[in-house]
């Protein structure tokens, strides 16, 4: 049981280069979540998904776009990056009902430069 | 609209002195809190909640928090210090509302002194 697995870990790109950020969770969980996390911010969210096929807009979208094909994996786009990117992303799951605790992933540190 | 506040972004006590991490919330409806931990160079992980049962909620790795009503906070609590708690520490607010998520505080990074 591996929990909430990113791909990559680690990424540099140059301005104007697009990627994106695999989330997979083995929990069965309904809703995924991605953020990101800059020093003295805490953690901002990004998009959100609460069931496959599903994707809903967080506190900070623009930039980034999502996909949720697989219940699954949480797909983290970004069509044209930009240094005000760089971040650390993290992904995280939960199950729907109650207090949503959320499990986290490692994190994938993007740098751009 | 719900909210959270930490008080401090950084904390420092003494190995084996008391730790004190402030935490107040902003909710209109009965809330769930947490409080995550975040070890360098890793994602989070739950520390403990309080889902509206008893109001002092013990976690792993010896801490507690309190949930006072009538404060509005939800402060982190270990009597001891250790060097390994040194971290990220992030007080969180959501509620059994369908569509409320988990907001987080700015985080309390929490340093620990020989």
């Amino acid at each position: 049981n591996a929990g909430v697995t990113q791909t990559p870990k680690f990424r540099v790109l140059k301005t104007g280069q697009s990627m994106t950020l695999l989330c997979a969770q083995d929990m069965n969980h309904e809703y995924m979540y991605w953020y990101r996390q800059d020093p003295g911010m805490g953690l901002r969210l990004i998009h959100y998904s609460v069931g496959e096929g599903t994707t809903a807009k967080g506190e900070v979208p623009d930039g980034y776009n999502v996909s949720r094909l697989k219940k699954q994996n949480f797909l983290l786009g970004l069509e044209s990056a930009a240094p005000s990117q760089t971040s650390v992303y993290f992904c995280a799951s939960s199950p729907p009902g109650g207090p949503r605790e959320q499990f986290f992933g490692p994190g994938t540190r993007l740098t751009v430069l | 609209a719900q909210s959270v506040t930490q008080l401090g972004s950084h904390v420092s006590v003494s190995e084996g002195a008391l730790v004190l991490l402030r935490c107040n919330y902003s909710s209109s409806v009965p809330p769930y809190l947490f409080w995550y931990v975040q070890y360098p160079n890793q994602g989070l992980q739950l520390l403990l909640k309080y889902t509206s049962a008893a109001t002092l909620v013990k976690g792993i790795n010896g801490f507690e928090a309190e949930f006072k009503k009538s404060e509005t906070s939800f402060h982190l609590t270990k009597p001891s210090a250790h060097m390994s708690d040194a971290a990220e520490y992030f007080c969180a607010v959501s509620s059994m509302n369908r569509d409320d998520k988990i907001i987080f505080g700015k985080g309390t990074r929490l340093h620990i002194l020989p």
